[in-house]
């Protein structure tokens, strides 16, 4: 079965500086890869997703199929970062259900 | 013009108690899906339904059981509630084909059973 693991609950860095986020996932196939992006009081919205291969809000995000990961970085981080993320996966075409990770909170202080 | 909404927002039942969460959508999408997220945050997929017809059922008590009267709504019943049922529910919906088949949520009904 397919696993997403974020092993950071808690993520709290200085406005400026560089974040990552960790996702690692299990999946022997080819899977899409997903972040999504939940702001304080807001619904959970699509932040990127690997297909695009696009920058949104700054971050980007590459799917590493040798070390089975898809980390999120942003250059410089900004107060209006600070949300709740989460990692998502499902299988690939045909398949619909996307399996999340447990998510991190990120918290960027001024 | 809010693209996926669900009712209500907000809901505090007793235990033993029988309620429902509303779902729709106006996106034109034909699969639509029910998430849980818990007190930790979790995630986790209930259902998914694509054109009115149950795909996924991921192990869920028989007390829930989704409704789909048509494909823009999809609603959540829940029998018999226990305080364990506690949590935040997402409702979604997604395009079941074609190379964007994103999935939009719901604001989420956050269920408090006392």
């Amino acid at each position: 079965a397919q696993r997403v693991t974020q092993p950071e609950k808690l993520l709290s860095v200085f406005k400026g500086a560089p974040v990552e986020l960790k996702c690692n996932y299990s999946y022997s196939g080819s899977p899409e890869l997903f972040w999504y992006v939940q702001y304080s009081r807001q619904r959970l919205q699509l932040l990127l997703r690997h297909i695009s291969r696009e920058s949104i809000k700054g971050f980007t995000a590459d799917l590493n199929k040798g070390e089975t990961s898809f980390h999120l970085k942003k250059p410089f981080a900004q107060e209006e970062d600070s949300a709740m993320y989460y990692c998502a996966l499902r299988r690939g075409q045909g398949a619909q259900k996307l399996v999340f990770g447990q998510g991190t909170r990120l918290t960027i202080n001024p | 013009d809010t693209a996926v909404s669900q009712t209500p927002k907000y809901l505090v039942t007793q235990m033993g108690n029988d309620k429902s969460i509303k779902c729709e959508q106006n996106l034109g999408h034909d699969t639509m899906y029910w998430y849980k997220q818990d007190s930790k945050k979790f995630l986790k997929i209930m259902f998914s339904y694509n054109n009115k017809e149950l795909i996924i059922n991921e192990t869920v008590p028989n007390r829930f059981s989704p409704k789909s009267p048509d494909k823009a709504h999809l609603n959540l019943h829940i029998n018999s509630l226990e305080l364990g049922d506690s949590a935040v529910y997402f409702c979604a919906s997604s395009q079941d084909i074609g190379p964007r088949r994103t999935a939009f949520f719901g604001q989420g009904t956050r269920l408090t059973v006392v």
